[in-house]
């Protein structure tokens, strides 16, 4: 079943802070999140896996609530460069190691 | 430079003819995926294959066939069962297959009229 992302869209400021959600109604082993711009190949922004550390580069950052199955994707400072739309990925595990994305966040850093 | 490649970027098809995509990598990735990407779907798993001479159905593999006779190449024939063909096409593959990042090529933009 895929992921449900919230919220769909977002425009913001240079510099503000945003929040991305991502639910599922599975029991997850890992989850992933991408950004895409229009028109060109998802880029990978990180991974969580189940038992692993919240992880962050630069000023994105996320974390995953096993417990919840939820993963929470977090913008921070946010620049021109953030624009696009961010998708996450779960994978269920056991024998089914199969990527299933979200419909997307659409995010707007406006000047 | 390591990556991943498909071709053509643009395709135009007639209705009733059978189309293949390709998909390359010279990442000596074990797993290869192609995925369909439509408006405000995200994107969908047609199929997967996580070793060379093997493949999975993913999520909408109707109307779409595949094969995995080398480890670098995954190619995706679009057949004239496919329902409603138009869409853009991406294959990306990762080193394994559970909690592996995936690498997506630059994507093929298939119209069928």
């Amino acid at each position: 079943q895929q992921p449900v992302q919230s919220p769909q869209a977002v425009i913001l400021r240079e510099g503000e802070d945003a929040v991305i959600n991502c639910s599922s109604s599975k029991a997850l082993y890992s989850v992933h999140w991408y950004r895409q711009k229009h028109g060109e190949a998802p880029v990978f922004l990180m991974i969580l896996l189940k038992g692993g550390e919240q992880k962050g580069h630069d000023k994105i950052s996320a974390s995953f609530n096993e417990k919840k199955q939820q993963s929470s994707l977090y913008l921070t400072a946010s620049q021109l460069s953030y624009s696009g739309t961010y998708f996450c990925g779960t994978e269920s595990g056991g024998s089914n190691y199969k990527l299933t994305f979200g419909k997307g966040t659409l995010l707007t850093v406006n000047p | 430079d390591g990556g991943i490649t498909q071709s053509p970027k643009y395709l135009f098809r007639k209705e009733g003819q059978n189309v293949t995509l390709s998909c390359e990598q010279n990442l000596n990735h074990d797993a290869m995926y192609w995925y369909r990407q439509d408006p405000g779907q995200g994107l969908r798993l047609i199929y997967y294959s996580q070793i060379v001479n093997d493949f999975q159905k993913g999520d909408i593999a109707e109307g779409y066939s595949v094969s995995r006779e080398k480890k670098e190449s995954f190619p995706l024939t679009v057949t004239s069962a496919q329902k409603n063909p138009t869409a853009f096409y991406l294959c990306a593959s990762s080193m394994g297959t559970g909690g592996y990042e995936q690498y997506f090529g630059p994507g093929t933009r298939l119209t069928v009229t």
